[in-house]
């Protein structure tokens, strides 16, 4: 069936260090990925997006990986900044698919 | 600001009244979607427009709720005979519908709260 979910549910950083954030999913069929960082009381914000036929894509400080062999997906932030802190959701869409599939979420916490 | 825009932010209701809530999209956007978001969980999908036809719907969607695009524009979703179990966070999200293009943009959400 569709689902996504994360190894950890909590993840605490000191300022400056890299952060690292995973989640599994388990449909081979998922043809994109996108991770999203949410803010309290806000909705979702795009960080970045990987299609299944790459398995590496980088954006501003923000890594997305993705390794189809075990069906794993990772989130590689550089010097995370306190800004950074938020909850964190790996989604996936199926080939031909529309609507998002989200795992529960991980909670970034910077330490100053 | 030319985001997703929702209203309202907030909604106290008590068990049984109906609620109705707004989203306008990004501007040319012609996909629409709606998801509901509990505490402590990610986003599920609740239903999709593109333009003014809704084209798929989730299980989670009862006969309680519906949801609309008259015009291909904004997007209403209503809620009758509320219950308390319908407490969450309503997200509208917005991408342009183009092949190959799946960014979704989210509003800021209605947060429903059931008493």
């Amino acid at each position: 069936g569709e689902s996504v979910g994360l190894h950890l549910p909590t993840l605490s950083v000191q300022e400056g260090d890299n952060s690292i954030i995973n989640c599994a999913y388990s449909n081979s069929a998922s043809d994109y990925f996108i991770w999203y960082k949410q803010e309290s009381g806000k909705g979702p914000q795009f960080i970045i997006d990987i299609r299944s036929n790459m398995d590496k894509r980088q954006g501003q400080r923000v890594t997305v990986l993705l390794n189809k062999t075990v069906k794993h997906l990772s989130l590689q932030i550089a010097a995370t900044q306190p800004g950074d802190s938020a909850v964190y959701f790996c989604a996936e869409i199926l080939v031909y698919g529309n609507k998002l599939v989200f795992g529960a979420g991980t909670i970034l916490r910077v330490k100053s | 600001d030319t985001g997703v825009s929702q209203n309202p932010r907030h909604k106290i209701t008590k068990r049984g009244q109906n609620v109705t809530f707004r989203c306008d999209p990004i501007s040319e956007h012609n996909r629409l979607y709606w998801y509901r978001q509990t505490l402590g969980q990610g986003p599920e999908f609740l239903t999709y427009f593109q333009n003014e036809a809704q084209l798929e719907k989730s299980r989670l969607l009862s006969d309680r709720f519906s949801a609309e695009r008259p015009k291909g524009s904004f997007s209403t979703l209503e809620i009758q005979r509320t219950e308390q179990g319908d407490s969450a966070m309503y997200l509208c999200a917005s991408s342009p519908g183009l092949a190959g293009a799946y960014e979704q943009y989210f509003g800021p959400g209605t947060r429903l709260t059931v008493t």
